[in-house]
């Protein structure tokens, strides 16, 4: 079946740089993705979602990259703070269900 | 507003046993979907509830079995408790299903452990 997987298990990047957390898809008729992030002990929560007709999509401090012709997703954290420590996961629509990555932990160095 | 709410957080059963846990979605949430979420698989989708309906089924034995009730609160069973059962189980309402908006709010999740 199809999946969607992540590049990296762990990322570690310094307090104060940016971030760049890697996703790759297999299902090319995909139109909807969203990135989440967990923290320990909580649940995943919504961070930004884009669409298959658009490449790019800016929230607070967050940009979601999306290329089709190789069907990777990124999202990019600007100025990333110990309390952005977490995993991130992509997951992408298929007929009506979630499909998730395995995810990624980002771990910030102060 | 309160936050989606699952109840036990923990809970500790033994093979062969069965276990009910219970979801709340949001105030208004009318879509309810349950997630399993194992080290090894990662996040996987069990089902989705809407109007007291089963919507869509993940790939899981037919030990796994959920309802829905009239005020949008939702129950998943597992019936004989296997070791590999162990995980996070998560809920996650939303308003409607689908509609092109899938910003689903996810509770904290109960964490069985089956011994």
């Amino acid at each position: 079946g199809e999946s969607v997987g992540l590049h990296l298990p762990t990322l570690s990047v310094q307090e104060g740089d940016n971030s760049i957390i890697n996703c790759a898809y297999s299902n090319s008729a995909s139109d909807y993705f969203i990135w989440y992030k967990q923290e320990s002990g909580k649940g995943p929560q919504f961070i930004i979602d884009i669409r298959s007709n658009m490449d790019k999509r800016q929230g607070q401090r967050v940009t979601v990259l999306l290329n089709k012709t190789v069907k990777h997703l990124s999202l990019q954290i600007a100025a990333t703070q110990p309390g952005d420590s977490a995993v991130y996961f992509c997951a992408e629509v298929d007929t009506g269900k979630l499909i998730f990555g395995q995810g990624t932990t980002l771990q910030v160095k102060p | 507003k309160a936050g989606v709410t699952q109840t036990p957080r923990y809970l500790i059963k033994t093979r062969g046993q069965q276990v009910t846990l219970s979801c709340s979605p949001i105030s208004g949430h009318r879509s309810v979907s349950w997630y399993q979420q194992t080290p090894g698989q990662g996040l996987q989708f069990l089902f989705e509830y809407f109007s007291e309906t089963q919507r869509n089924k993940g790939n899981f034995p037919g030990r796994f079995s959920g309802r829905q009730f009239s005020n949008s609160r939702s129950e998943m069973n597992v019936s004989t408790l296997e070791l590999g059962d162990s995980a996070l189980y998560l809920c996650a309402s939303s308003l409607v299903p689908g509609q092109g908006n899938y910003e689903q709010y996810f509770g904290p999740g109960t964490r069985l452990t089956v011994t």
